[in-house]
């Protein structure tokens, strides 16, 4: 089973300032098959990222993923208010199809 | 537009059974395969299974293996999770979700576990 491991646990950050986050896979992830999840209180999960850097459909350019093997990341350029939220990384490459523990990106 | 609703969600016994369904519709449902994941009150997501469009292969996590069967009725746009044996730790929002670079997911349906 691939193990995923977010990092940091939780980012404190102002509006407009640049977010990283961090997707540490345990073996590599197959052929980039790697997402990127934004969720919201009370809200399904939404699609950011999948195959490590394409965009999901209507995401705005902010959001950029970036990374292969077993090293991913998540970059918003400029937060804007509606970003603070929890972010997922999920691998769907090999069975289980395991997702890691989540950020929270807070606002400062 | 793309539709994902389930339903069959609620309260259950330890120990009980509960089957799951998810009404697709706005794409061509026998064209993907889909997946079941789940999210318990105030943690993290986990997938609990998968199924190819034709319905011939099925894949589970350790955690449900053997309780949880994934099943879909092409002709009919459902997918469907029969759960047995349910535990306590069961207890959780159920998604129903296409292939993961569509996005497409439904709003859940909660299983409570509890005597």
């Amino acid at each position: 089973e691939i193990v995923l491991t977010q990092s940091p646990g939780t980012l404190s950050l102002s509006p407009g300032k640049r977010a990283t986050l961090s997707c540490r896979a345990s073996q590599s992830v197959s052929s980039s098959y790697l997402a990127w999840y934004q969720q919201k209180p009370g809200q399904a999960p939404r699609l950011l990222i999948y195959g490590a850097s394409s965009r999901a459909t209507g995401i705005p350019d902010r959001f950029s993923g970036s990374g292969s093997g077993t090293d991913f990341t998540l970059t918003i350029s400029r937060l804007e208010p509606e970003d603070f939220a929890v972010y997922y990384c999920q691998q769907y490459g090999s069975s289980p199809f395991t997702f890691g523990g989540g950020t929270k990106v807070e606002i400062k | 537009q793309v539709q994902l609703v389930e339903s069959g969600g609620g309260l259950v016994k330890p120990g009980g059974s509960l089957r799951l369904s998810c009404a697709a519709s706005g794409f061509t449902f026998s064209d993907y395969y889909m997946t079941w994941i789940r999210q318990a009150p105030g943690k993290g997501l986990e997938w609990v299974s998968y199924i190819s469009s034709s319905g011939s292969t099925m894949y589970y996590p350790d955690s449900v293996k053997g309780r949880f069967t994934i099943s879909r009725d092409n002709a009919r746009n459902s997918l469907f999770l029969q759960m047995n044996s349910l535990r306590a730790d069961d207890t959780a929002v159920y998604y129903c979700t296409g292939p993961v670079s569509t996005g497409y997911w439904g709003q859940g349906t909660l299983v409570t576990v509890s005597s």
